[in-house]
């Protein structure tokens, strides 16, 4: 009865490089959505994926940010050439259905990603 | 943009106390308002939530008032216990399902 999983739970980068986020979301559930969280303020909506489709990016960074979430496997953020400013915790969600009706959303620990 | 408002930023109550937290909110599509609360090191979990068509909802210690014509609404954590120390954050959402969140409240409840 496994929730929302995520690794690595911690992540350090140096200016630069690539970081790369997965996320497994709560069994049976198709929808994922990616928050993240800067040190002291509330989480906020980056991507909303259904399997093997985005279905809203609007709080996405237009550049280095990517996201996918294949037909099989985890969903995966993607950060390009990191910078100190994308240090934060990265929550991952999940929901049974999207939108139309209100599903909760599980919630994974988050990735917490520190760039140096 | 910041759509949803929260206050305190902090709060500090005695053990059994009540603790109340205020969010409001802009945007007229939000038909569902969930809380999370969040321990350190976690992912926020949802502790209860309300549809604007009621005025209060109600789970064992915790309440939640809506005033849709204000368009706010409050948590209220009722005989305060060690154990709720959290950081609590109000969400809003709509039809789109995407969560926006306040900035949360760091609570503390002494002995």
């Amino acid at each position: 009865n496994a929730g929302v999983m995520q690794n690595p739970r911690h992540l350090v980068r140096r200016r630069g490089q690539e970081a790369r986020l997965r996320c497994s979301p709560v069994k049976g559930h198709s929808h994922v959505y990616w928050y993240r969280q800067l040190p002291e303020e509330g989480l906020k909506f980056m991507v909303y994926l259904q399997k093997e489709n985005i279905i809203d990016e609007s709080g996405m960074p237009k550049e280095r940010f990517s996201a996918e979430f294949p037909k099989e496997g985890p969903s995966i953020l993607r950060i390009q050439q990191v910078v100190r400013g994308d240090s934060a915790a990265y929550f991952c969600a999940s929901s049974l259905t999207g939108p139309g009706t209100y599903n909760e959303q599980f919630f994974g620990p988050g990735t917490r990603l520190t760039v140096l | 943009q910041q759509q949803v408002k929260q206050s305190p930023q902090s709060l500090i109550v005695q053990k059994g106390g009540i603790s109340i937290i205020n969010c409001a909110y802009e945007n007229t599509a939000f038909d569902y308002f969930p809380w999370y609360q969040q321990f350190p090191g976690k992912g926020p979990a949802l502790l209860i939530a309300i549809r604007p068509d009621v005025s209060e909802k109600k789970e064992g210690r915790f309440t939640i008032s809506f005033n849709k014509s204000a368009k706010q609404f409050s948590l209220h954590i009722m005989d305060s216990q060690p154990g709720d120390s959290a950081t609590y954050f109000c969400a809003a959402t709509g039809t789109a399902s995407k969560l926006t969140f306040g900035t949360g409240t760091r609570l503390q409840v002494t002995l």
